[in-house]
């Protein structure tokens, strides 16, 4: 069974830059979720995907925006990065709205 | 609006030693709650859940939990710990019955004396 898996490991952005950042979800599981967490913080929920469509969104501004593909693996995508944004990006997935199992996640950092 | 508070930010017990890690929620419906352990620049691992039944949950690596309803709790327990149980745990409880949608505490940080 293949686990969540997240691409980039690490990444550096300019502040006013684009990124895109990548998602497997587990084998099996149709549901991915994203969480933002800074330094010396709990996880903060971005949104999450469901076949294919937005369900269910945190405090984040539109800037933050997803996609979830037929394979339900899926993509966070960050307009005009702002330093804040340096934090490390969690993938979750699961099957429906069981519990979610977690990657590695991306660090991004912002200079 | 939901929350989950864990009142340490950072415990240390020596090896052997029993621990307990304490989380408070506040929620307005029944939560599902769980407890995620995260090594330094890892992902977070499951350790176990709660979504209804026995409030007592047995988890991976020897921890358990207890939901008091009472108490607005879910304090996870493990009778020795080891030092490979070194890490950062966090307590979260899922929002309006999506175990995905997440509110995560800040985090509890244990630090194993030899």
């Amino acid at each position: 069974e293949t686990g969540v898996t997240q691409s980039p490991t690490h990444l550096i952005k300019t502040r006013g830059q684009q990124v895109t950042l990548r998602c497997s979800s587990q084998s099996g599981h149709n549901t991915v979720s994203w969480y933002q967490q800074a330094l010396g913080q709990g996880p903060q929920f971005i949104f999450q995907y469901y076949r294919e469509e937005e369900n269910g969104r945190g405090n984040f501004p539109p800037r933050f925006s997803g996609l979830q593909f037929p394979n339900y693996s899926s993509e966070l995508n960050v307009n005009a990065l702002e330093l804040d944004d340096s934090a490390l990006y969690l993938c979750a997935s699961s099957w429906e709205d069981t519990e979610a199992f977690f990657g590695q996640g991306t660090r991004l950092t912002v200079v | 609006a939901q929350s989950v508070t864990q009142p340490d930010i950072h415990i240390t017990v020596s090896e052997g030693a029993s621990l307990e890690l304490r989380c408070n929620y506040s929620y307005g419906a029944t939560p599902y709650l769980f407890w995620y352990v995260q090594s330094p620049g890892q992902g977070l691992q499951l350790l176990l859940k709660y979504f209804s039944g026995d409030t007592l949950v047995q988890g991976i690596k020897g921890f358990e939990a207890e939901f008091k309803r009472s108490q607005s709790s879910f304090n996870l327990r493990k009778p020795s710990v080891h030092w490979s149980d070194a890490a950062e745990y966090f307590c979260a409880v899922g929002l309006i019955q999506g175990a995905q949608k997440l509110v995560f505490g800040q985090g509890t940080r244990l630090t194993i004396n030899p």
